[in-house]
């Protein structure tokens, strides 16, 4: 079974609203970090959390981690439309090397 | 522009073909990495490089075959694929093999008919 499953699936919101995404995983890790995916393109890398932080900042985008649930949240701000994409967690496994596990993806669309 | 280029962008190929994919980098990164995304399926790792040595095989059929020439490049060989290898194949670096953000390209897609 996969380390990291995101929550919802799919999310549809519109301009300026929050948009929050959870991420669980199953085993202990070292970092947990969020992607995000343009249809068809690659992974870009927006935000990591180390497993002894709680919260991280990066512009509208804000990440929880709580490791005694297991738990990770992605929460984006005042969305906008070119927030529309698929987002993915990853998680490095306490010992794990650099080997990311990703979950199957939150994908949201932020209509106008 | 992420400074991993990925060619082609799209690959339409027969199942007897052999064709290859390419990725090339632009960051002096020492570890390459190639995924696989299939839909509705988290990505799957399938091969590691670290400083132009496999450290990671992940039970990749044979028809597929990795090469690393140098720490710019990576290959993805493929030879008598199947129609379930139709998928996006993503390229990635790392600074080094054990740290944290990956730095991907844009993919190629590969359809097998």
């Amino acid at each position: 079974s996969q380390q990291g499953e995101e929550d919802p699936q799919a999310l549809s919101i519109q301009e300026g609203e929050n948009a929050t995404m959870n991420c669980s995983y199953k085993t202990s890790i070292n970092n947990l970090q969020w992607y995000r995916q343009n249809s068809g393109r690659g992974l870009v890398h927006l935000i990591l959390i180390r497993s002894n932080e709680r919260e991280k900042h990066s512009g509208r985008l804000r990440v929880t981690l709580d490791t005694s649930k297991k738990s990770s949240s992605l929460l984006i701000t005042a969305s906008r439309a070119a927030d529309t994409a698929s987002y993915f967690c990853a998680t490095v496994l306490t010992g794990g090397g650099n080997k990311l596990t990703f979950g199957t993806g939150t994908q949201l669309k932020v209509e106008l | 522009e992420t400074g991993v280029t990925q060619t082609p962008r799209h690959l339409v190929m027969g199942m007897t073909n052999k064709k290859s994919l390419k990725c090339e980098q632009h960051l002096g990164h020492n570890a390459m990495y190639w995924y696989k995304q299939s839909a509705k399926k988290p990505l799957e790792l399938m091969f590691v490089y670290s400083l132009e040595e496999r450290v990671e095989n992940n039970s990749v059929p044979s028809r597929f075959s990795p090469e690393c020439p140098n720490s710019s490049h990576l290959f993805l060989h493929l030879h008598t694929l199947q129609p379930e290898d139709s998928a996006l194949y993503l390229c990635a670096t790392a600074r080094a093999f054990n740290t944290g953000e990956l730095f991907f390209g844009e993919g190629s897609r590969l359809t097998v008919l």
